[in-house]
Order: C-alpha cells, then structure tokens, then sequence
C-alpha cells in the first residue's frame, strides 16, 4: 500500500513569488491536513481538508490557501513568499481526520522543503 | 490553551540504555495521544498512540504510559539501538470548534551512543 506522496521534494523560490505544493494521500483516505515545520516553531497547523472542504484552520496569514480535488489529492498554495515561508511542509493523510471526536491516525509524507531567498 | 510540554529537548544515551521522554498537556478533554518519530531528512513516522481509555500500551520495545490526572504522557524506549536515534514529537488531539486537531511538543532530539 503505498504511502502519502508529496512533490515536489525541494523548491527554491523568491521573495514575492507563489508556490503550489502538492500532497496524494494513502488511497482510501479522505483527510488530509497539511503542516509547516521550522526550527523555531516546530510542526504548526494550517489546514484540513475532506471531502473537497476546508474543515480546519490554523493561525497562518490568507497568503497560504488549498484545495482537495475528487480523488483526494490536495494542492497547498502560497502567494507572495515571504523569507520567513522557508520550512518543511507535510502532509498527513487519514480516513476521517478532524470529524469525529474518535480520532483516527494520522500518517505524514516526507515533506516538501521550501527556501525562500 | 494549546500547547503541549514536551521534555527533555536533547537526550543521549548509550546502546542498551532506556529512554524515557515526557509530555504535559493541557486540555482536560483531549482523549487521543500520538507520537511520532523523525529521521533525518523523513516525515514524521507514526511509532505508537494512546487513548485516554487505556493507562498504557506497549508495543515490543516502545511503551507509552498516560496519567490523565496529571495531564501526563511518555514514552519509553528500552533497549535503545543506534537506529532509534531520531527526533520524537508526542501530540495531544484537541477537539476546538467542533473539530479535532494535533497539538505537537517540539521535539526530543534522541541520540543512541554504540
């Protein structure tokens, strides 16, 4: 059974620039729910998708959205970059997610670095 | 608030030792417990979860105890291998808003000495 894949692995952009990360989670699942990584502060939230819907949201700037197409797939979209975006980004896939109180388990893909320089 | 404590930040041990990483959280009604294990370079691996049902659980070399009282959780590591040198993060489920999320510690860097 394949894992939760995310491309590209690594990307250098420049200030003001925009980037699209995307994210297939493990097949079956519906859930997925992206996160930013640094040094600094460690794995933050961003967001959760189900079913093409947002259904969760963390404390980040509108600069960062997303979508989940039919198949479950997700883009993570970040506009106008700034020096402070550079982190690891995960994915994390499962079958339900944030739904219900009974939570089911998360499972991450390997990341995509982002540098912004 | 969200926030989960997660101690030591660093820990180093010889090969055969223990390793015991501690984590306070902070919402009463958070009932589900993860840890996950991150190698360089790799996402975060899940290695063992607990619910707030269960005092613990214990999966060949790895346990995880839960004291809901004191908001405690940890895990343990015995036996330690070079191989379980990796960064640990545990994580509380949060239910906010109608929704669950996962609070993450910031890491226990764990380095295994042959």
């Amino acid at each position: 059974k394949a894992g939760v894949t995310q491309t590209p692995r690594y990307l250098i952009k420049t200030r003001g620039q925009q980037v699209t990360l995307s994210c297939s989670p493990i097949s079956g699942h519906r859930s997925v729910s992206w996160y930013q990584q640094t040094p600094g502060q460690g794995l933050q939230f961003l967001f959760e998708y189900f079913s093409e819907t947002q259904r969760n949201k963390g404390n980040f700037p509108g600069r960062f959205s997303g979508r989940q197409f039919s198949n479950s797939r997700s883009e993570m979209n970040v506009s106008t970059l700034e020096l402070g975006d550079s982190a690891l980004y995960l994915c994390a896939s499962s079958l339900t997610g944030t739904g219900a109180r009974e939570w089911t388990e998360a499972f991450f893909g390997q990341g995509t670095r982002l540098t912004v320089v | 608030g969200e926030n989960v404590e997660q101690h030591p930040s660093t820990l180093s041990v010889q090969e055969g030792d223990s390793a015991v990483i501690k984590c306070t959280y902070s919402d009463s009604a958070s009932n589900y417990f993860p840890w996950y294990k991150q190698e360089l370079g790799k996402g975060p691996q899940l290695i063992i979860d607990i619910r707030s049902n269960v005092g613990e659980k214990k999966d060949q070399r790895i346990a995880v105890t839960l004291n809901k009282t004191a908001k405690h959780f940890s895990l343990h590591i015995t036996e330690t291998q070079p191989e379980d040198s990796a960064v640990y993060f545990c994580a509380e489920s949060l239910f906010s808003g109608g929704y669950n999320k996962l609070i993450f510690g910031a890491g226990t860097r764990l380095a295994v000495h042959p």
